[in-house]
């Protein structure tokens, strides 16, 4: 059984079309990110949802929008996509209980590309 | 500010030789420190942790890492390296307050024949 899945794995589209990227996890985790990951393979944090809470949103254009409808899903919807925004995209997840920066597991990632 | 460097952007060593990956790290507090892995093509998974305790980390595939708080680092190492560990390796850390983990920006390596 796969833990964290993402889905397309693959995304080719236009510049300026809208596209959504969705993630699930069967970990049972509460907390759930979405990263993106350049071509240098630098990997940025984009958002955290906590129990369908966005508790991390960094500085992200607001063409970007996540949506978490239970704590087992994430999604990550993208308006307007520009030449920049090419990228694989991946989602992870961890269980926050207490606190702390517990382990996270991630996703096969979705490897999108804007022409 | 939090951050975490990985000194060599890439490493070259022969198969069955020794690996060493470097990480230091700059945090405020106690660390929990991170390494994963990413094949080609996937996603990453995780090597292991050190959170407390133990300072010398045994992960899997054969890799370990050591916690030295006096120098700020926790690198990664395996006694023999095969050619299926040919990746990008990534160090990471994070604390009790945090919700995210900084991630360095990856050692690519490479495994000769």
């Amino acid at each position: 059984d796969t833990a964290v899945s993402q889905t397309p794995k693959y995304l080719v589209t236009q510049m300026g079309n809208d596209k959504s990227i969705k993630c699930e996890q069967n970990l049972g985790h509460d907390t759930m990110y979405w990263y993106k990951q350049d071509s240098k393979k630098f990997l940025k944090i984009m958002f955290s949802y906590n129990n369908k809470e966005l508790i991390i949103n960094e500085t992200v254009p607001n063409r970007f929008s996540p949506k978490s409808p239970d704590k087992a899903h994430l999604n990550l919807h993208i308006n307007s996509l520009e030449l920049g925004d090419s990228a694989v995209y991946f989602c992870a997840s961890s269980q926050r209980t207490s606190g702390g920066a517990k382990t996270q597991y991630f996703g096969p990632g979705t490897r999108l590309l804007v022409l | 500010a939090q951050s975490v460097t990985q000194p060599d952007i890439h490493i070259t060593v022969s198969e069955g030789a020794s690996l060493e990956l470097r990480c230091n790290y700059s945090y405020g507090a106690t660390p929990y420190l991170f390494w994963y892995v990413q094949s080609p093509g996937q996603g990453l998974q995780l090597l292991l942790k050190y959170f407390s305790g133990d300072t010398l980390v045994q992960g899997i595939k054969g890799f370990e890492a050591e916690f030295k708080r006096s120098q700020s680092s926790f690198n990664l190492r395996k006694p023999s390296v095969h050619w299926s560990d040919a990746a990008e390796y990534f160090c990471a850390v994070g604390g009790w307050r945090d919700d995210k983990i900084i991630f360095g920006k990856g050692t690519r390596l490479h495994i000769l024949p």
